[in-house]
């Protein structure tokens, strides 16, 4: 079984400042891990995604994500937040065999400030 | 190219009531995802078409959800008798089989939310 945990529900920074979201995840198995974003009345987009190749992962919009098997995370992080940033943000893990069945974590609204 | 597309984006109904959602996927997508949202919780996986068999409904709740694919094209999600536990988003998604099986290439819809009352 797999799951997944964002620490923060909620997440402030102000323009310009460093945006970092936390996603912790636990999985009996080497994982694919995901984060996708919810902007205001859209669906959800992929951003980026890890599949055992490079650590470090770069998405869209200047995201990036590390995964750290040590530490079972996959931190999301941008270096200067814009106001274009506001979404829902959301972690997510399949584990190899279970097709493509995602686990969600319970997501982070990241909130800029001008 | 067209999106997932779902209707109706918001739909109030009474306890007890019917409610359908739909889910037109991506042309030529062959899995079909329905996942929900419920206020304040994880978005939870319910059922993966492929085509138009079930390949997996391991997370709907109970059976006064039934999800139908028919023809393999476009998806219902009814609800019957509907209770208040049922508010909340509904998500579709849809994927292409070779280039995503195993990498959660998912694209979504906009979310169908449900409001019982």
């Amino acid at each position: 079984a797999q799951s997944v945990t964002q620490l923060g529900s909620h997440v402030s920074v102000s323009e310009g400042a460093l945006v970092l979201l936390r996603c912790n995840y636990s999985s009996s198995v080497p994982p694919y891990l995901f984060w996708y974003v919810q902007y205001p009345n859209q669906g959800l987009q992929l951003l980026l995604k890890y599949t055992s190749a490079a650590t470090l992962v770069k998405g869209i919009n200047g995201f990036e994500a590390e995964f750290k098997k040590s530490e079972t995370s996959f931190h999301l992080t941008k270096p200067s937040a814009h106001m274009s940033d506001a979404a829902e943000y959301f972690c997510a893990v399949i584990g190899v065999n279970a097709g493509n069945m995602l686990t969600f974590g319970g997501g982070t609204r990241l909130m800029v400030k001008p | 190219e067209a999106g997932v597309t779902q209707f109706p984006s918001h739909s109030v109904i009474e306890k007890g009531q019917t409610v359908t959602l739909r889910c037109d996927p991506i042309s030529g997508h062959d899995n079909l995802y329905w996942y929900r949202r419920v206020m304040g919780k994880e978005i939870k996986f319910l059922l993966h078409f492929v085509k138009e068999s079930k390949q997996d409904e391991s997370g709907m709740p109970n059976n006064r959800f039934l999800a139908e694919r028919t023809g393999g094209t476009y998806s219902t999600l009814k609800v019957q008798p509907a209770e208040l536990e049922d508010s909340g988003v509904y998500f579709c998604a849809s994927s292409s089989w070779t280039s995503s099986f195993g990498t959660g290439e998912l694209f979504f819809g906009e979310g169908s939310r449900l409001t019982v009352l």
